[in-house]
This record gives structure tokens, C-alpha cells and sequence, in this order.
């Protein structure tokens, strides 16, 4: 049974910080993995799509990486801004989707 | 633009009553699902669809019924025998079942009152 585990719960920085969200995954045998963002009583914002053979993707501040043999994913924020405070979910698709649990993000100005 | 609408944004409803909550989609996308969000509980499949006029139970289907009689439209009835129902609802919809990834909607908060 594939789970999906995402550390830190929370995380507090200060504008400007560069930071990391991992998200790890029991079952390598995955088509992709996808980061969403959350902001609080509204839908899911998809980042990031990752196919399982692809190594990475970067979208402008956001870059995310997957290595399947290791089950592990890392979602970069460079330059953190208040504005990028929100819930931030990974989820892995393997024939059904699979959701961590999120880490919630505030950056402090 | 393409994507998905939820409506309503809030309902409310009495006990022992019915509620629809409405999925729209113009993504020409096949695969339309319905999660649940509950704090600290994180997301929980209610119903998938994968193609017109055939649904399935995702983990938590009791006390929730749907039809997919078109393909832009999955719209989600919570039933009486749901005993806990308040909570966020969430539709999505999907190319390739799932390997193109996944759309989210803006979701209905459902309140009991």
C-alpha cells in the first residue's frame, strides 16, 4: 500500500530564505508525481508535474526533483515571499492518487 | 480558460436531508473525481469516474451517490445515511487517468447545521 509522508508539518522562514519540502513515497512504481499548493478554504493550485522519467521540473522560484529508486521528492523555493505562504501538498499517481499530508509554509516579511 | 467549477462555494444542510454538490469541467478531460478534506486527515477519494455513464467507490463512497451522464459534469449527492458529512469537497479531473496529471476545483464547503 503506497504512502506518502511529507516533512517538515511546518516550516516558519523569514522573507528572502531559500527553503526545502520533501516528500517521500513507499512504492517506486509510480507515473508521476505532482506538488500542489493549498491557500487556506480553497482548492488545490497545481506547481509541478513530474513523470517518473523525468528527473526534475522548474517552474520560475520552484524547482522539483523525484528520484524513484530512493522514493523521495524535493520541492526548492528560492527567495521565499509572504505570498508564498500556503499548504503544500505532494501527491504520487499509481494508478490511483496519493496525497502527503502537507507542509504548512508561512514566510515572515 | 479551461478548468473546473465547483458550485456551490458554501451549502449548508439540515439533518436527514439530501444535498448536490455540483462539478463542472471544460478540459475535455475522461477521469473526474471527488476527495474529501478534513483537518488532519488530508484527502480521501470519495467517487472516480473514468469515462461517461461508469463510475467507482473510491475509500469512503458510503453515504455518497454520483452520476456521470456527461462528460464535463459529475456532480456529487450526499445523502442522509452520511453521518458525518461536514467537511471540504474537492473535484478534480484528469487526462489519461492520471498520467497527465490532475485539475483541481475551488471545492464546496458543506456545513450541517
Amino acid at each position: 500500500k503506497q504512502e506518502v509522508t511529507q516533512i517538515p508539518a511546518a516550516l516558519s522562514v523569514p522573507e528572502g530564505e531559500n527553503l526545502v519540502l520533501n516528500c517521500s513515497f513507499t512504492d517506486s512504481a509510480i507515473y508521476n508525481l505532482q506538488w500542489f499548493r493549498q491557500d487556506p478554504g480553497k482548492g488545490l493550485t497545481s506547481l509541478l508535474l513530474i513523470q517518473s522519467s523525468q528527473r526534475e521540473q522548474t517552474s520560475g522560484r520552484l524547482n522539483a526533483s523525484l528520484d524513484k529508486s530512493s522514493g523521495r521528492s524535493t520541492l526548492y523555493i528560492a527567495a521565499s515571499q509572504p505570498g508564498d505562504s500556503a499548504t503544500y501538498l505532494c501527491a504520487v499517481e499509481g494508478g490511483k492518487l496519493i496525497f502527503g499530508q502537507g507542509t504548512e509554509l508561512s514566510v515572515k516579511p | 480558460d479551461g478548468g473546473i467549477t465547483q458550485s456551490p462555494k458554501y451549502l449548508f444542510r439540515k439533518e436527514g436531508q439530501n444535498v448536490t454538490l455540483s462539478c463542472e469541467q471544460n478540459l475535455n478531460h475522461d477521469a473526474m473525481y471527488w476527495y474529501r478534506q478534513d483537518p488532519g486527515q488530508g484527502l480521501r477519494l470519495i467517487y472516480y469516474s473514468q469515462i461517461v455513464n461508469d463510475f467507482r467507490k473510491g475509500d469512503i463512497a458510503e453515504g455518497y451517490s454520483v452520476s456521470r451522464e456527461k462528460k464535463e459534469s459529475f456532480p456529487l449527492t450526499v445523502t442522509s445515511a452520511q453521518k458525518n458529512p461536514t467537511a471540504f469537497y474537492l473535484c478534480a479531473s484528469s487526462a489519461d487517468r492520471g498520467q497527465g496529471g490532475y485539475t483541481f476545483g475551488s471545492g464546496t464547503r458543506l456545513t450541517v447545521v
